[in-house]
């Protein structure tokens, strides 16, 4: 079956950069789904196919995919982003929904 | 604005059965298709199952194929999900979510989810 493999954690000072990457198989031919999800709340779509935001989804949040690696870019990190982030695809072989498993990430 | 309302949620002995209910409103239900997605204490998310708008595919993950049934009612706008033969690994929070209407994924709206706790 798919595999998407996500680091567990990242941590990043306010005002700074995150990455967060998804590696999967020739990932750069699927579409990738970002998901951010605090304690306690559901989770919220943040990216979707690759790098498009929905609406009322601030410009810091951006995406890429390409070869076997998909990436989450948070723009001047705010406290508030402290969060798991959750990448997702669909595996058309299987007819099944794969996610990765998660990210915390921690603004120091 | 839409909204998925997640019940049913309880407290199993192993081998038993349960069914959990999604009511949907705020859009038009028929339209869309609907997934189940569960989440175990601390870990990360599992998609479960999913049905299509008109109720004629539905797929499942290989950790509950032949023990779980999806189903929805159009008239009440409400998606099931019917769970037999559980096991202690199916203690989770589980989440209604909604997809695409010609799509499967991603899911732009989710419920705030119910308990499942699978113990002796």
């Amino acid at each position: 079956s798919y595999v998407l493999t996500q680091p567990p954690s990242v941590s990043v000072a306010p005002g700074k950069t995150a990455m967060i990457t998804c590696g999967g198989n020739n990932i750069g031919s699927k579409s990738v789904h970002w998901y951010q999800q605090k304690p306690g709340q559901a989770p919220v779509l943040v990216i979707h196919y690759d790098s498009d935001r929905p609406s009322g989804i601030p410009e810091r949040f951006s995406g890429s995919n390409s070869g076997n690696s998909a990436t989450l870019i948070i723009s001047r990190v705010e406290a508030g982003d402290e969060a798991d982030y959750h990448c997702q695809v669909w595996d058309g072989s299987k007819d099944h929904v794969v996610f990765g498993g998660g990210t915390k990430l921690t603004v120091l | 604005q839409v909204q998925l309302v997640e019940s049913g949620g309880d407290v199993v002995q192993p081998g038993g059965s349960l069914t959990l209910s999604c009511a949907a409103s705020g859009f038009i239900f028929s339209s869309y298709g609907v997934h189940w997605v569960r989440q175990a204490p601390g870990k990360g998310l599992e998609w479960v199952a999913f049905i299509r708008f008109d109720g004629s595919s539905k797929f499942f993950a290989d950790s509950v194929k032949g023990r779980f049934t999806i189903s929805r009612d159009t008239s009440k706008n409400t998606l099931f999900l019917q769970m037999n033969s559980l096991r202690t690994e199916d203690t989770a929070v589980y989440f209604c979510a909604k997809g695409g209407r010609t799509v499967v994924i991603p899911f732009d709206y989710w419920g705030q989810g119910t308990l499942v706790t699978v113990s002796s």
